[in-house]
Order: structure tokens, then C-alpha cells, then sequence
């Protein structure tokens, strides 16, 4: 089975450019959740989607949106893009629930903006 | 305060040593536990997942839950090179989201 995409795997953008991320998820599974990997914060929950609903989010700002398309592949945005956010953005999938089942992490996609 | 505080080393060791790596929190509503390993330039994987206190062994790899003291340990038995990486605890509250601690490089030397 093939495991969670993440395209693009690099990206370099500059200050208040936005840019759009996609990760396709492991087959079957309905949950897509977003994360940022800095190394001074490590890894910090953005926004869960499931069957096209937002279910859980976490303390970004609204510069950072989503979505879930109806075969569970997911977007990711963000606007007006800062120095800060440059980093890691990793996507993992799993079957239903968020808590409980195992997700599956991508390669996750390194943005760095300029 | 951080919900999730783990030493980010880096911790190095020779082969076949026993590695520990820890996390403390601060939530006691946290019941799912877990640890994952990051390989440079990939994402986590999922080492061990434990519900509730106690112990869980894998192979070389044991997990342990001490919910009253809000402390989770890793313990890698009979280390090997394979196993230089980042590991990262998580924990999570029932339909909630994960919170991960900023994980620890681990460097096993031959």
C-alpha cells in the first residue's frame, strides 16, 4: 500500500507570497492531519480534517487554512507568508480517529521563505 | 509552560549501550502515549503506542508510563547505528489532538 505524498517535497518563497501545499493519504484512511516542524518548537498540530470537515485545530493564525477534498486528499495554505514560517510541513493520515489510531507521517514538504 | 517537555540532547552512545530518553508533561488528562523516530529528511514513524500507566516491550524497544508523576520513558536495549535519529514523544487526550515534545537526537556510535 502506498504510504502519505507530500507535493512539493521543497519550496522557496518570499515574504507576503502565499503558498499552497497537497498530501494525498494512505488509501482508506479519512483523517488528514497538518503539522509545522521547527527545530526550536518542534512539532506543533495545525489542523486535523476529516471526511472533508475541519475537526480539531490548533494556535496558528488565520494566515493558515485547509482543506479535504472528497477522496480525502488535503490542502494546506498560508498567506501572506512570514520569515517564521519557514519549516517543515508535515502531513500524516490515518483511519478515523485522531487520539486513537496510528498516523502515518509523509516526508513532509521543507518551505523556506526569503 | 510547555504541555510536552523532552531533553533535546544530543545524547550520543556506543553501540550495544541501553539508551534512555524521556518526557515530561503537564496535562493529566493525557491518556494515548507514544514515541516515534524521525529519520533525517523523513517523517516520524510510529515506534510504541501505550493507553493508560505502565509498561509495553517491542523487541529492543520498551515504553513506560508513569501517569502519577507525568513522566514517559524509552528505553532502546543493545543500541545500534540503525537507531541514530530524532525520537519524539506524543501524547494525546481522547478525540484531541497530539502535542509532541521536541524530540531528542539520538547518536549510536559503531
Amino acid at each position: 500500500k502506498a504510504g502519505v505524498t507530500q507535493t512539493p517535497r521543497y519550496l522557496i518563497k518570499t515574504r507576503g507570497q502565499q503558498v499552497t501545499l497537497s498530501c494525498s493519504p494512505i488509501s482508506g484512511h479519512r483523517s488528514v492531519s497538518w503539522y509545522q516542524q521547527t527545530p526550536g518548537q518542534g512539532l506543533q498540530f495545525l489542523f486535523e480534517y476529516f471526511s472533508e470537515t475541519q475537526r480539531n485545530k490548533g494556535n496558528f493564525p488565520g494566515r493558515f487554512s485547509g482543506r479535504q477534498f472528497s477522496n480525502s486528499r488535503s490542502e494546506m495554505n498560508v498567506s501572506t507568508l512570514e520569515l517564521g514560517d519557514s519549516a517543515l510541513y508535515l502531513c500524516a493520515s490515518s483511519l478515523g480517529q485522531i487520539s486513537t489510531d496510528t498516523q502515518y507521517f509523509g516526508p513532509g514538504t521543507r518551505l523556506t521563505v526569503l | 509552560q510547555k504541555e510536552v517537555e523532552q531533553d533535546p540532547g544530543p545524547l550520543s552512545v556506543p553501540e550495544g549501550a541501553i539508551v534512555s530518553l524521556n518526557c515530561t508533561y503537564s496535562n493529566s488528562a493525557f491518556q494515548y502515549f507514544m514515541w516515534y523516530r524521525q529519520y533525517s529528511r523523513k517523517g516520524p514513524e510510529l515506534l510504541m503506542y501505550t493507553y493508560s500507566s505502565g509498561n509495553k516491550e517491542d523487541g529492543r524497544f520498551t515504553a513506560q508510563v508513569d501517569k502519577s508523576s507525568k513522566y514517559i520513558s524509552l528505553f532502546i536495549r543493545d543500541s545500534q547505528p540503525s537507531d541514530s535519529a530524532t525520537y519524539l514523544c506524543a501524547m494525546s487526550i481522547p478525540g484531541n489532538q497530539f502535542y509532541f515534545g521536541t524530540g531528542t537526537s539520538l547518536t549510536v556510535i559503531p
